[in-house]
């Protein structure tokens, strides 16, 4: 059982440039989330989706944008990487939100040079 | 919009010792979840609470959420080398799971 996944696990990005970061769920849950995560600083929501076709932005959005046209897939784009953009980041998914348990990815360590 | 805070947010640890960390947020929760990031690792999922003064255990693991459901903490007894790691409460409101800065635990054998 696979769970969470995210792809790629590391990258480099030159500033300016533009990727994906993919994350697929294999356990039918509604609620997907990004969050990135900088050292000693928690966990930051970038956006949020509540089922497929619905998608709304979290604390941190700017610089990114996700779509969700399937259950299980939840990807995340960056336009234009920013050296600000170097993080973690953390795909996850629950069932409902607040009410269970969410699952993370292993996570996608990103550098911009 | 909601902000949720944790302190410590360092803790080292003799082995053996006793620590709690604490979590308070700025709004009342609907419920608060622990948890658990290993170093280089992914956040665990460990508890969530629900009920006001609501307590839990886990082994040496005993969790408590606020009266006024505003705050928890996490208490940790004869703290062993495999709780090294960090430590998140996440408050749910609306569709959103807000997590706190988290509290990383070492510990001195």
């Amino acid at each position: 059982n696979a769970g969470v996944t995210q792809t790629p696990k590391f990258r480099i990005l030159k500033i300016g440039q533009s990727m994906t970061l993919q994350c697929t769920q294999d356990m039918n849950h509604n609620y997907m989330y990004w969050y990135r995560q900088d050292p000693g600083m928690g966990l930051k929501l970038i956006y949020y989706s509540v089922g497929a076709g619905i998608t709304d932005k979290g604390e941190v959005p700017n610089g990114y944008n996700v779509s969700r046209s399937t259950t299980e897939d939840f990807p995340l784009r960056l336009e234009l990487a920013a050296p600000s953009q170097t993080s973690v980041y953390f795909c996850a998914s629950s069932p409902s939100t607040g009410w269970t348990e969410a699952f993370f990815g292993q996570g996608t360590r990103l550098t911009v040079v | 919009g909601q902000q949720v805070m944790q302190i410590p947010q360092y803790q080292h640890v003799q082995e053996g010792e006793d620590f709690t960390t604490y979590c308070n947020s700025s709004t009342t929760l609907s419920n608060i979840q622990w948890y658990k990031q290993r170093p280089g690792g992914h956040p665990v999922f460990l508890i969530q609470l629900v009920k006001s003064g609501e307590v839990k255990k886990q082994k040496r693991l005993t969790f408590q959420f606020g009266e006024a459901k505003k705050n928890s903490s996490l208490h940790i007894t004869a703290t062993q080398t495999t709780d090294v790691g960090t430590y998140f409460c996440a408050g749910g409101q609306d569709y959103k799971l807000s997590f706190g800065a988290g509290t990383t635990v070492t510990v001195r054998a």
